[in-house]
């Protein structure tokens, strides 16, 4: 299977723990974005890597969340400090962005579902 | 403030018919959109998408129409199938970092 892997695919947590999630983005793939969504809504950009350098982080990610892409291949997200909002399912996609130009077409892996109690 | 906005939640169409689900937006520097299928417990599908230099864009059984004077697009869907029951989302994006904002989805059902 070639496409956007991500673990793990359920995590349930108590409240004021930390949870660490992994993303493997298609190979050749040289943009990763992390999403969040929630119950009704569509997902909504959290930050996103062209290779290892993190060039955004919306306002939605607060300083209890990190995102790292240390070689420019897999990502991951870590939440401390874990809050019952923080539910929701987190989703990667990637994309291949040729020199000087936007690749807009994302392909999204099948999400890691967070439960904070 | 939401700039990509589906104001219907859901549509029932029988299989064999058209479905046409809309999707209007607020921000004249969205360059490009697309639409995302998604079923239950998986991740969004992409299906087709459309540059704001053209007004239409074919793919299959779907097509996607932009009307940019009305900040308006709409994804046909010919004939309907079974298969085709999802949620279907309509996402936009301008600037070169690319990421998308996406409307909150229309849930499709098309009945045998």
């Amino acid at each position: 299977d070639t496409g956007v892997s991500q673990d793990p695919r359920h995590k349930i947590t108590k409240r004021g723990q930390n949870v660490t999630f992994r993303c493997d983005p298609i190979s050749e793939h040289n943009r990763l974005y992390w999403y969040r969504q929630t119950l009704g809504q569509g997902p909504e950009f959290l930050t996103y890597f062209q290779n290892e350098a993190q060039l955004e982080k919306s306002r939605l990610l607060s300083d209890r969340f990190s995102a790292e892409r240390p070689k420019g291949s897999f990502s991951t997200l870590e939440i401390q400090r874990t809050e019952q909002g923080d539910s929701a399912m987190y989703l990667c996609a990637s994309s291949l962005a040729p020199s000087g130009r936007v690749a807009y077409e994302q392909y999204f892996g099948p999400g890691t579902r967070l439960t904070v109690t | 403030d939401q700039q990509v906005k589906q104001n219907s939640p859901s549509l029932s169409v029988q299989e064999g018919r058209i479905s046409i689900l809309n999707c209007d937006y607020t921000n004249s520097m969205f360059d490009y959109f697309l639409w995302y299928k998604k079923y239950p417990a998986e991740g969004p599908t992409f299906l087709i998408s459309i540059s704001s230099i053209k007004d239409k864009n074919e793919d299959g059984r779907f097509t996607v129409f932009l009307n940019k004077s009305a900040k308006h697009l709409s994804l046909h869907i010919v004939p309907s199938q079974p298969g085709d029951s999802a949620v279907y989302f309509c996402a936009a994006s301008g600037g070169s970092q690319g990421n998308l904002i996406f409307g909150k989805g229309t849930k499709l059902s098309v009945k045998p």
